[in-house]
């Protein structure tokens, strides 16, 4: 296994389009992680699954972002009616536990325009 | 909430040493994890300190003294590749999220 994987590596949209990203973690990682990141910043935190349960989402994630991990491997990201403050690069990380370290993926460089 | 504060950017020179502080301030302490992120690319994971003292792994060591909220990454035998963004982290809790900090930006020289 070669690392956490991310599709697709950069997207631009129009505002008010939906738009869907998925990730796929380390094979034996139960814990999935969602960040966002704008430049000059640390990645903000917006939603971590264990399996197939969803067990925190950010206040910062507004109902216009949904998040799954239908079968507990991969997950997907939808952003629904995009605005431009959504422009951001989407993390996802994965991990073995609480325990153990994130291992990030390369991201989703999405703009909006 | 949290609060976690490095400096925004430093400069060293290639063969040196650097150490990158970092304070937070958080209630429920569980963790710091120090994180190299390069220009365009994902963070990846450098060391983690849940107790008090040093974490020496090659060339790079972290600090953590959790009675006084502080955290240092050093880097020894600087090299041109570490010039990147370091970001600090806490772990709260038995929550698995991480709460990073801005990052501090290390350029460094010949």
């Amino acid at each position: 296994d070669t690392g956490v994987s991310q599709d697709p590596r950069h997207k631009i949209t129009k505002r008010g389009q939906n738009v869907t990203f998925r990730c796929d973690p380390i094979s034996e990682h139960n814990r999935l992680y969602w960040y966002r990141q704008t430049l000059g910043q640390g990645p903000e935190f917006l939603t971590y699954f264990q399996n197939e349960a969803q067990l925190e989402k950010s206040r910062l994630l507004s109902d216009r972002f949904s998040a799954e991990r239908p079968k507990g491997s991969f997950s997907t990201l939808e952003i629904q009616r995009t605005e431009q403050g959504d422009s951001a690069m989407y993390l996802c990380a994965s991990s073995q536990g609480l325990g153990y370290e994130q291992y990030f993926g390369p991201g989703t460089r999405l703009t909006v325009t | 909430g949290q609060n976690i504060d490095q400096p925004t950017e430093m400069t060293a020179t290639e063969g040196a040493i650097v150490q990158i502080n970092c304070t937070y301030q958080t209630s429920g302490f569980n963790g710091l994890f120090w994180y190299q992120q390069h220009a365009g690319e994902a963070p990846t994971f450098l060391s983690y300190n849940v107790l008090d003292g040093l974490e020496e792994k090659g060339r790079f060591s972290s600090f953590l003294s959790r009675s006084k909220g502080y955290s240092y990454l050093l880097l020894k035998e600087l090299q041109m590749k570490d010039s990147a963004s370091y970001l600090c982290a806490v772990r709260r809790g038995t929550a698995s999220k991480l709460t990073f900090g801005t990052g501090t930006r290390l350029q460094v020289t010949l």
